[in-house]
Order: C-alpha cells, then structure tokens, then sequence
C-alpha cells in the first residue's frame, strides 16, 4: 500500500538559511511520482516541485530542490535561502503513476522562518 | 496565468441540508479531482473524473456524495445531508493530460462548516 511520512511536524529556520524537509515513502508501484505542496496560511494549495521515479537528476525549481535517493524511498525537499515568505505547510505526496490518479498526502511540516 | 478557482471560498450550512460546490478547472485540463482537508490534518483524495465519469473515489466518498461536470467549464460537488464532520476545506484540482506525471493544480478551497 502507498504511503507517506513526513515525520517533523514543525521546523524552524533562520532567514537565509537552507532547510531540509523530510519524506519517506512506501510503494510496490515501479512507477510513481513525487510532489511538494506549500499551503501557507490562507489555505491555498501551491505546487512546488515534481519528481518522477525514473528521473536521473534531482528535480530543481529555483530555491527547491528535492533530494531524491530511490533506494531508501526518500525525498527530501530542500530550501535555499530560506525567506520570510517561506513559512507555511509543506505536504509531500506520491502519485503512483499506473495503478491510479490520485495523490496521497503526507501529515505535512509547518516551516517557521524567523528573522 | 491560468488557474482553477472555486466558489463559495466559505460556505456556512445547517446539519441536514445539501451543499453544491463549484469549481472551474484549468481550461484546456481533463482530470479532475476533489480532495478535502479537515482542519490541522492531511489533505485526503476523495473523487477523480475523466471523460464525465468517475474513474476513482475513496471510502469517504458514499452515497451522500456527488460530481457533476453540468457544462463544459464548471464541476460541481454535491453532498446531501451534510453532518458535522463534513466540516473541512474542500479542493478541487485539474490536469492535463500530456504527461502522466503532470501536477495537480489545486484552487484555492472552499470552507465547509457545518453547524
């Protein structure tokens, strides 16, 4: 069964600093996906990066970037030069790509970024 | 830049009655999905729909629960006799169809509270 944990349930950071946020997950599934979502707190639901399990590189997309080592299922998020802005929710989720449509979420980390 | 929206953002209803909630995918999009979050937890797949069919829905979409894509630009969640705990964010999301792996857009949710 397909599922996702995201075991820090908050981080704090200093502004400009870099800041990993953890993912594991778990599949039987060859094929999948894996995405980051930052909810901040007016609810809304912002993609940020996408990794596909057959991938080579490591997805990056400005200041994220996931970390992505397939043998231990993990796929950390990582931001550089962390800003103000920056504090929110993150939710990693997994879609596996041939079994179905729909994304499992993780229970999320709420990133505080301080001045 | 395109992007999916919902209407109400807060919807307010007494236990019992039923709720239509609207939404507007990504124009050119032809997966369409809902998910809900009840409050400080994870976000949780509920429907997907394609071609004006169901293609997958979660055991927390039952019988009082309902989609409908009414025309070519709005789909639509129905839940009939709400309860109180179908008080959540509800998010629609849509995407295309060029790559499996495409991301889910989300729209911004609609708070359901349920009295």
């Amino acid at each position: 069964a397909q599922k996702i944990t995201q075991t820090q349930p908050g981080m704090f950071v200093q502004e400009k600093e870099a800041v990993t946020l953890d993912c594991t997950y778990d599949t039987s599934d060859p094929s999948y996906g894996l995405f980051w979502y930052k909810q901040p707190s007016s609810g809304e639901m912002i993609f940020l990066i996408y990794q596909g399990s057959y991938d080579q590189q490591n997805a990056t997309e400005g200041r994220y970037s996931l970390n992505f080592q397939k043998a231990r299922k993990s796929a950390n998020l990582v931001i550089s030069a962390s800003q103000l802005g920056d504090s929110a929710m993150y939710f990693c989720a997994m879609r596996e790509i041939y079994n179905t449509d729909k994304l499992i979420f993780g229970t999320g980390t709420r990133l505080q970024v301080f001045p | 830049e395109p992007e999916v929206t919902q209407t109400p953002s807060h919807q307010v209803t007494q236990m019992g009655q039923e709720v239509i909630l609207r939404c507007v995918p990504i124009s050119n999009h032809l997966y369409f999905y809902w998910y809900r979050q009840i409050l400080g937890q994870k976000v949780e797949f509920l429907v997907s729909f394609y071609n004006n069919e169901i293609s997958e829905k979660s055991e927390i979409f039952d019988d009082q629960f309902s989609v409908e894509r009414p025309d070519g630009s709005n789909f639509t969640l129905k839940i009939r006799s709400t309860k109180l705990e179908d008080s959540a964010m509800y998010f629609c999301a849509s995407r295309d169809s060029h790559s499996s792996y495409n991301e889910q857009f989300f729209g911004p949710g609609t708070r359901l509270t349920v009295l």
